[in-house]
This record gives structure tokens, C-alpha cells and sequence, in this order.
């Protein structure tokens, strides 16, 4: 079973479009994590949620927390956004991540 | 403030080869893991720890074998290697759920990954 579920798995876009990249969970959390992960590279933290919404620069994340559903956004797409990026949740007790199988996005120039 | 270390970087092993994969962390971190990543999967979780002289089987425990000794370290142990082991491991460390933030301004239940090793079985 997956408890953890993003859309899409690839997704390919020109340099400045917005991008959404969805994330929907099945357990209960306390935390919700967008990672970053570039070919052969290492992986890190972008955004850390439980409610509401964050913004870094032209990154965006939502999360509904009744919905069981979270969403990255990049405004003004460049091809260094090019990386794969992984949704994951924190167990509600606080123990186990639980991790998307990431989204592999590619910005055209 | 070296965050999330692991040594070593890469690795080739043969079939049957013993190995320990070393995980340090200077956060004073309470919760550390070892993950997986293979081709068109996910972060597969290994084995974690939530605290020093605790640890407890994840996901895909089978084969290997882990100790944390030490706060600040988590090995991962591979007694006899399988081809199947070849894989990319990750290390991760995160504060405890309520604390705050760390004194570099993060929070302290940000999750942070070392670098990686990739391993290869023969």
C-alpha cells in the first residue's frame, strides 16, 4: 500500500510556466515535507508543513489538512528548478516518514 | 555545523562481503534513519532509531542490521551482501516534533539528509 500518493510522475514544462505538483496521504501526520532532490544529488528540505500555506521565494505549499492533500507550486518555472521532487508525511507519532515516489520535472529553456 | 555526514561516499562490494555504512549528525538530533532509494521507487525505509540505544526495523529491514551507540551516530550494517542490497542509502536525522528551532534558525523537526552512498554488489 502507498500511503503516500504525488501527481505527476513526470512532468516536463517551459522555462516561466507555474508548476503544480500534488501530493495526497492516507495516514495520520504531523508534518508534511516537500524534498528536493537534483540527478546524482543530495536531498533536501524545502518545505515543512502542518497547516496552511508556506512561500520561499518562487516556491509555494499548500496543505489541507482535511483533505489529506498538499500541493508545490513553482511561479516563473527556470531549468535549475529541473530536479525530482518528493513529497513526504510525518507519522502522527512522530516516528516514520513515509515517502512519494517524487515527481521528475524537467524545465525547457 | 557539519549537519548530516556519512561515510563512505561510495562502495563496491562482493557478493557475501561485509560492510558498516557510518551516519553522524551534530544537531543533537533525537530521531535518525536509514533509507533506500532504487530506480522508480520511493525512499524505502530501512531501520530507524528515536533515540541513543534505540532502534527499530522499518520497511526493508531484512539483511541488515543497525546500532546507535551513540546520539550522534547510526550505523548500518550489511553482514553478508546481496546483489539485491545494491542501492543508493540515504541517512536522515530530525529534532523531536514539539521542540523548536535550532540555533542556526532552522526548525528543529526539519528532516536533513546526508549526502549518500552508493553501493554496488557484485
Amino acid at each position: 500500500k502507498n500511503e503516500v500518493e504525488q501527481s505527476p510522475q513526470n512532468l516536463t514544462a517551459q522555462e516561466g510556466e507555474f508548476i503544480t505538483i500534488n501530493c495526497s496521504y492516507s495516514v495520520g501526520i504531523s508534518a508534511l515535507h516537500w524534498l528536493q532532490q537534483h540527478p546524482g544529488g543530495g536531498i533536501v528540505s524545502l518545505f515543512m508543513l502542518s497547516s496552511g500555506k508556506k512561500k520561499h521565494g518562487r516556491l509555494i505549499a499548500t496543505i489541507n489538512i482535511q483533505e489529506k492533500h498538499s500541493s508545490l507550486h513553482i511561479t516563473a518555472s527556470h531549468p535549475r528548478d529541473s530536479a525530482v521532487y518528493i513529497c513526504a508525511v510525518r507519522s502522527d507519532t512522530g516516528n516514520q516518514f513515509y515517502f512519494g515516489t517524487g515527481t521528475s520535472l524537467t524545465v525547457i529553456p | 555545523n557539519a549537519g548530516v555526514t556519512q561515510t563512505p561516499k561510495f562502495r563496491v562490494l562482493k557478493t557475501g562481503q561485509s560492510m558498516t555504512l557510518l551516519c553522524a549528525q551534530d544537531m543533537n538530533h533525537e530521531y535518525m534513519y536509514w533509507y533506500r532509494q532504487d530506480p522508480g521507487m520511493g525512499l524505502r525505509l530501512i531501520h530507524y532509531s528515536v533515540g541513543e540505544g534505540t532502534t527499530a526495523k522499518g520497511e526493508v529491514p531484512d539483511g541488515y542490521n543497525v546500532s546507535r551507540l551513540k546520539k550522534q551516530n547510526f550505523l548500518l550494517g550489511l553482514e553478508s551482501a546481496a546483489p539485491s542490497q545494491t542501492s543508493v542509502y540515504f541517512c536522515a536525522s530530525v529534532g523531536h516534533p514539539l521542540f523548536g528551532i535550532l540555533t542556526s534558525g532552522r526548525p528543529h523537526n526539519e528532516q536533513f539528509f546526508g549526502p549518500g552512498t552508493r553501493l554496488t554488489v557484485l
